[in-house]
Formats: C-alpha cells, sequence, structure tokens
C-alpha cells in the first residue's frame, strides 16, 4: 500500500507571496502519478495538478507548480502570487491503478 | 457541462436507521469511485465501478454498506444499521479511464452524514 506523508498540518502566508506545501510518499511502484486537490470549507475536492513518474519537467497549472524530485520521493506543491481565495486544505494525493491513497492534509489560511 | 452532483448534501440520523445517498458523475465518465472521510483525514478509498460493475470493494465497507450503479450511470451508497462510527463525508468521484495515469478523478460535493 501507498504511504502519503504531508508533514504540515498548517500554514499562515501573507497575500501575494509564495507557499510551499510539502508532500513524501513512498510507493514501490515504478510508474505512479501524483496529484494536489484543493478542499475548501465547503468539502468539494477539487483537482490543481497532475505529475507523472516518468514526466521529465515539473507540471505547472496557472499559480500552482509542483517541484518532484523523484529520487527522494518529494512532490511538493508551490502556490504562487497568493489569494484569500486559496484558504483551504490542500491534499496530495498518489494513484496506483485506479485507486488514489491521499496524505492527512495541510491547512493554509492566506493573510491580508 | 456538469461536474459531479451529490444528494443530499447533509443527512442526521439516529443510530440503527438505514440512508442511502446518490451520486451523478460527468456524463461521459465510465469510471466511478466512493471515498469516506473523517474529520481531520484525507479521503479514504471504499469502491469503485467501471460502467455498471463494480470492480473493487475496500476493507473498509463492511457487510452493512451497499452501492450500486444500475445502469452504469448515478451511483448509490446505502448503509444499514447506521453507527456512529458512519458519521463521515461521503464523497463520489468519476473519471474517464484512457489507461493513463493522467485519468483524473473529479470530486463532487460530497454527502455529509451525522449519526446520533
Amino acid at each position: 500500500a501507498q504511504k502519503i506523508t504531508q508533514t504540515q498540518p498548517g500554514m499562515f502566508v501573507q497575500e501575494k507571496e509564495a507557499v510551499t506545501l510539502d508532500c513524501t510518499y513512498d510507493t514501490s511502484d515504478p510508474s505512479y502519478g501524483l496529484f494536489w486537490y484543493k478542499q475548501p470549507s465547503s468539502g468539494e475536492m477539487i483537482f490543481l495538478i497532475y505529475q507523472g513518474s516518468y514526466d521529465q519537467q515539473n507540471a505547472t497549472e496557472g499559480r500552482y507548480s509542483l517541484n518532484f524530485q523523484k529520487a527522494r520521493k518529494s512532490a511538493n506543491l508551490v502556490i504562487s502570487a497568493s489569494q484569500l481565495g486559496d484558504s483551504a486544505m490542500y491534499f496530495c494525493a498518489t494513484r496506483e491503478d485506479y485507486k488514489l491513497s491521499f496524505g492527512a492534509g495541510t491547512t493554509v489560511t492566506v493573510r491580508a | 457541462d456538469t461536474g459531479v452532483s451529490q444528494d443530499p448534501r447533509h443527512k442526521i440520523t439516529k443510530r440503527g436507521q438505514n440512508v442511502t445517498f446518490r451520486c451523478d458523475p460527468i456524463s461521459e465518465h465510465n469510471r466511478l469511485y466512493w471515498y469516506r472521510q473523517t474529520l481531520g483525514q484525507g479521503p479514504e478509498f471504499l469502491t469503485y465501478f467501471q460502467n455498471e460493475a463494480q470492480l473493487e470493494k475496500s476493507r473498509l465497507l463492511s457487510d452493512r454498506f451497499s452501492a450500486e450503479r444500475p445502469k452504469g450511470s448515478f451511483s448509490t451508497l446505502e448503509i444499514q444499521r447506521t453507527e456512529q462510527g458512519d458519521s463521515a463525508m461521503y464523497l463520489c468521484a468519476s473519471s474517464h479511464v484512457t489507461g493513463a495515469l493522467t485519468d483524473t478523478q473529479y470530486f463532487g460535493p460530497g454527502t455529509r452524514l451525522t449519526v446520533l
């Protein structure tokens, strides 16, 4: 079974600054996918960004970028130019075969 | 294109009662998943369907839980004889399977169950 570790339970960031959310994973599968989801207080899980284990370049999607270090089994999410609407819970997940395995999440609070 | 919808959004029930939740996936998606999320944790996989076939069930899914997807479209999740430990957010997701690892699962808003 895969294990996902998010060591930061909560983080504060000033509006317009960048924030990095840590994620490490443990898998023996040579081929896997890494995902980040955002969960606002309303509860819906919103897909943010994807990284494949064989992708040579780090994924980017607007203000989101993924710092993928395969040898370290690390897939950190960087949110640039934080906005008040970024305040939410963020989950890292891996996909092996059909199902997602999630970490415990990191709460991000953006301060004005 | 509408997203994944779930009904009801909130359910409060008494211990021992049966409850049923519904999920409507994105229309062209052939896979449908159910997850459960307890407070302060990430979602945990419960089961999934490819079209109308239920292909995998987690050990978390006790015999009080049953899920169906009768025509390969919407799905229902029923919990019989609810217990207080069943209180959680039940999330549904769907995806269009192409065989690539990039098959992204899109989630609905969830059904929050409270068992008194």
